[in-house]
């Protein structure tokens, strides 16, 4: 079975601080995708990466940054948290076939003060 | 864009109730279409999934049929138990057109003993 890991299930931050949140996949896949979700908006892509040092921005980058040194590890940075970035933060993995599944890490839910 | 439609919810059913929850899309090309599930929690994992028209996906008793023809995706199960309360999602991916899952807003189902 694939294996999605996140660094922490829950978290607060204060404003202005900057955060890290680490995705851990142990299926050597290809693609690994940042999300968030917020009651009644879904899943929306932050950034997605096809492979290492390789990163692309979704539909929502802004206020974040990603960085990925190895295949199997996946970082999303917040550079200076605000409130508006309150959410439940989905990381995701796929082999990148045309059929293929993804597969989700718990979360984290970050709370900024 | 490519985009998916869900009912609103939140869906309340007594247990043993037959379950629809209504999934629309539109897309480029021919996607593979999914049902994701999230249990209180916990990340999102395939319900089931098709990935050409008129395919059937089935999965724990739900089902859902490709319909090209109406564009849409319903998820049925005929007897629901309190063990499938959960944010059930509808995705769909046409990677052949150099896209990324796309997800609907899910549809929070209760179901009451």
């Amino acid at each position: 079975d694939v294996k999605v890991t996140q660094s922490s299930r829950y978290l607060v931050k204060r404003t202005g601080e900057k955060v890290f949140l680490e995705c851990v996949q142990d299926m050597d896949h290809e693609n690994m995708f940042w999300y968030r979700q917020d009651p009644g908006l879904g899943l929306r892509l932050i950034y997605f990466s096809y492979d290492v040092k390789m990163k692309e921005k979704g539909d929502i980058p802004e206020g974040y940054s990603v960085s990925r040194e190895k295949k199997e590890r996946f970082s999303l940075i917040l550079e200076s948290a605000s409130t508006n970035q309150t959410s439940m933060y989905l990381c995701a993995t796929d082999l990148g076939s045309t059929t293929d599944t993804q597969y989700f890490g718990p979360g984290t839910r970050l709370t900024v003060l | 864009g490519n985009s998916v439609t869900q009912m609103e919810g939140p869906v309340t059913l007594s247990e043993e109730a037959f379950l629809t929850i209504n999934c629309t899309y539109t897309a480029t090309g021919y996607p593979s279409l999914f049902w994701y599930v999230q249990y209180p929690g916990e990340g999102l994992q395939l319900l089931l999934k098709a990935t050409k028209a008129d395919d059937k996906g089935s999965n724990k008793g739900f089902e859902a049929t490709y319909r090209k023809e109406t564009t849409s995706f319903h998820l049925e199960k005929g007897s629901v138990q309190v063990s499938d309360s959960a944010v059930y999602f509808c995705a769909l991916i046409s990677r052949n057109y150099g896209q990324n899952f796309v997800f609907g807003p899910g549809t929070r189902l209760s179901v009451l003993p």
